[in-house]
C-alpha cells in the first residue's frame, strides 16, 4: 500500500523552539506539499517542491522553511515555533506530470505550541 | 490566481436525506476537479475528480459531481446520505498545464454531519 508518512500525529513544542515536521513517501513522486489546515479557513499551501533541492513558496510561507535533500523526504521547519503556528499540517505528494491524479496525503501533524 | 468557494461551511442531513455540496472555482481556462473527504481521525483521500469527457462523474460510496462550465462550478452529491457519510469534504482544482501545473487550490471545506 502507497503511503505518505508523517514522522509525528501530535507534537507539544514551547514558543520559541526549531521546529522539524517531517514527511516521507514511497510513491517515487516528484511533487511534495505542505498544507496547514485550519477550522474555516480550509488547506492553505505553505511551501512546495517539484524536484530535489527545489522549493518554491505557498500562500503563507511566513515563519516556516522547507528541505528536500531527498526525493522521498520533505522537511517543514519552524524556525522559532509562535502560538499562531499551533495547527494541523499535512503533507502530500503527487506525480510531476499527472496532474489528472490528484494528491496522497499523510495522516497529519497535530502541532500546540505552548 | 486560481481560487474555490465552498458554499456551505456546515450542513446537518438526516439518514436517507439527498446531498448536494456546492463548489464554485474561479478560472478561466482548463481545469481538473477533485473532491476530498477527510473521515474522523483519518487522513484525506480522494473522493473523484473530473479531468475530460462526460461531466457527470461517479466516485466511492455512491458520490457523484456534476462539472458545469458555464457555471464554474463542481457540486457533490449523493442521493441518499448515511451516518458514515459524516466528514469534512473539500473541493479542490489545479490546472493540467503550465506554471505550477498540478499544484491544487482547496476550498474552506464543508462539514457533513449525518443524524442516524
Amino acid at each position: 500500500d502507497v503511503k505518505v508518512t508523517q514522522s509525528s500525529r501530535y507534537l507539544v513544542k514551547r514558543t520559541g523552539e526549531k521546529v522539524f515536521l517531517e514527511c516521507v513517501q514511497d510513491m517515487d513522486h516528484e511533487n511534495m506539499f505542505w498544507y496547514r489546515q485550519d477550522p474555516g479557513l480550509g488547506l492553505r499551501l505553505i511551501y512546495f517542491s517539484y524536484d530535489v533541492k527545489m522549493k518554491e513558496k505557498g500562500d503563507i510561507p511566513e515563519g516556516y522553511s522547507v528541505s528536500r535533500e531527498k526525493k522521498e523526504r520533505f522537511s517543514l521547519i519552524l524556525e522559532s515555533a509562535s502560538t499562531n503556528q499551533t495547527s494541523m499540517y499535512l503533507c502530500a505528494s503527487s506525480l510531476y506530470n499527472k496532474p489528472t491524479y490528484g494528491y496522497t496525503f499523510g495522516s497529519g501533524t497535530r502541532l500546540t505550541v505552548v | 490566481a486560481q481560487s474555490v468557494s465552498q458554499h456551505n461551511h456546515h450542513v446537518i442531513l438526516s439518514e436517507a436525506a439527498s446531498l448536494e455540496l456546492g463548489c464554485n472555482y474561479s478560472y478561466g481556462g482548463t481545469v481538473n476537479l477533485f473532491w476530498y473527504v477527510q473521515y474522523p481521525g483519518q487522513h484525506l483521500q480522494l473522493l473523484l475528480k473530473y479531468f475530460s469527457g462526460d461531466p457527470l462523474v461517479k466516485g466511492i460510496k455512491g458520490f457523484e459531481a456534476e462539472f458545469i462550465k458555464s457555471k464554474f462550478s463542481f457540486n457533490l452529491r449523493k442521493p441518499s446520505v448515511q451516518w458514515s457519510d459524516t466528514a469534512e469534504y473539500f473541493c479542490a482544482v489545479n490546472r493540467p498545464r503550465g506554471t505550477n501545473a498540478g499544484k491544487s487550490t482547496f476550498g474552506d471545506g464543508t462539514t457533513l454531519t449525518v443524524k442516524p
